[in-house]
């Protein structure tokens, strides 16, 4: 079975603060990562992807991926309030497939 | 430049009906995926098509669902006698299908209400 773990949270942080949200995946032979961001009540809308370990900066957001580890992780740096919304983790497994694997997500409230 | 579209937005409909969710993908796209979101749940694969094939249903109920995508006109998602627990947010998306897969860009999806 393969799965994608994330703290559920909710974690708050401070507006102006770098907020961290964490994965970890089981299967060994996943290729590529993305990130989602889900407002309530609306579609999933991809932030990021990484395919290689290290860090990929993209603006506010930064990916960062060990896959010895089988860790990834979004940093949200100088968070916003309209940062507030639900994380969603994804694998894209081994095979070829363009199918994904998603965590629960992680809900993250930005306070003013 | 349309992105995917999905209708309707919100169905309801009474158990033991049958409900059917349709999904245009984006222009010059032929792969399509259909997801399924659980209240307070993480987004679920369903099933992979591509024009008039079915790649992988792996994560399709085994009994009421079924999907298709016909060569002409969008990919429809069939549940039939539907009962409280298909209540969820149906979600598609699509992919050219070529280059390295970079993401895809989900439909603004269907909610789903079995009352």
């Amino acid at each position: 079975q393969k799965e994608v773990e994330q703290n559920s949270g909710p974690l708050s942080v401070p507006e102006g603060a770098i907020a961290s949200l964490n994965c970890t995946y089981s299967d060994r032979g996943s290729q590529s990562f993305f990130w989602y961001r889900q407002y309530s009540g609306k579609s999933p809308e991809l932030i990021m992807f990484i395919y290689s370990n290290g860090d990929k900066e993209d603006g506010r957001f930064t990916a960062q991926l060990n896959k010895a580890s089988q860790y990834v992780s979004l940093l949200i740096r100088d968070s916003q309030p309209s940062d507030s919304a639900t994380y969603l983790c994804a694998v894209q497994t081994q095979g070829g497939s363009e199918k994904l694997v998603f965590g629960k997500g992680t809900k993250l409230t930005v306070n003013p | 430049n349309a992105g995917v579209m999905q209708n309707p937005r919100h169905l309801v409909r009474r158990r033991g009906q049958e409900a059917r969710l349709r999904c245009s993908p984006m222009k010059g796209h032929s792969h399509v995926y259909w997801y399924r979101q659980l209240p307070e749940e993480g987004l679920k694969f369903m099933v992979y098509l591509q024009k008039e094939n079915i790649i992988d249903e792996s994560g399709m109920p085994k009994e009421r669902f079924s999907a298709e995508f016909p060569k002409e006109g969008p990919s429809i998602l069939r549940i039939q006698q539907v009962v409280r627990g298909d209540s969820a947010a149906y979600f598609c998306a699509s992919s050219p299908g070529t280059g390295r897969f970079g993401g895809y860009t989900f439909g603004s999806g269907t909610r789903l209400t079995v009352v």
